[in-house]
């Protein structure tokens, strides 16, 4: 059974970077996923999709702030010069035949 | 502009059905796959199934097999998420969210409809 781990919180300043982290369960390193950004009282927002390569391709208007990329079984957001709109969840979401379609629990980003 | 927009608010009773639309515009609507997510309170989101809007092929989670059906209807853009017997754990906030067919990820989403089932 695949299962995504994200840690449950993450903090950092306004004006710094940080780097969220999406973990593919044992023997499904290979897989492809999505990340998603949830505003608070907001629905998500597609931010990317992220290959295993860390090749990625973002959705219309994300800014370059936005990066992703992959290192074996960990899939990251990379999240630059933080504004405090960037305040928000963020979820992992991949796909496949025999596993449909699975979130990861997401990760609270706290913009100090 | 593209966008999916969807139907309000519905406050059920438990043992009812709901169903919920989500009206497409701004891109081809058969071109693209839509999928329905739900997040109860406090909860990650949860996948519920996808249509393929060319075709109309379907597939639903196990989870939620047999008590959910999802349509569409091509000449109005619009695909449809049905829950029948509805318990309070169903209440949720509903998401139609748009991929492409050939990979269960979502590039846009629709702003979500609250389910509520209350007695």
């Amino acid at each position: 059974q695949l299962v995504l781990t994200q840690s449950p919180s993450a903090s950092a300043s306004l004006g710094a970077s940080v780097k969220l982290t999406c973990t593919l369960s044992s023997g499904h390193s290979s897989y492809a996923i999505a990340w998603h950004q949830q505003q608070p009282e907001k629905g998500p927002q597609y931010l990317m999709k992220l290959n295993t390569d860390g090749s990625h391709s973002k959705g219309d208007g994300i800014p370059d702030r936005f990066s992703g990329s992959s290192s074996g079984a960990e899939r990251y957001l990379t999240i630059s010069s933080l504004q405090s709109e960037d305040e928000a969840d963020y979820y992992c979401q991949t796909w496949g035949t025999g596993i449909d379609v699975v979130f990861g629990g997401g990760t609270k980003l706290t913009v100090l | 502009q593209v966008q999916l927009v969807q139907s309000g608010a519905e406050v059920k009773k438990p043992g009812a059905s709901v169903k919920v639309s989500c009206k497409a515009s701004g891109y081809i609507f058969t071109s693209y796959a839509m999928h329905w997510v739900r997040q109860a309170p406090g909860q990650r989101l949860e996948w519920m199934g996808w249509i393929n809007a060319g075709n109309g092929y379907r597939k639903y989670s196990q989870k939620f097999q047999g008590r959910v059906t999802i349509t569409r209807d091509t000449s109005a853009s619009t695909a449809y998420m049905e829950l029948s017997s509805l318990r309070s754990e169903d209440t949720a906030v509903y998401y139609c969210a748009r991929g492409p067919v050939s990979h269960w990820y979502f590039d846009l989403w629709g702003r979500g409809t609250l389910v509520t089932v209350s007695s």
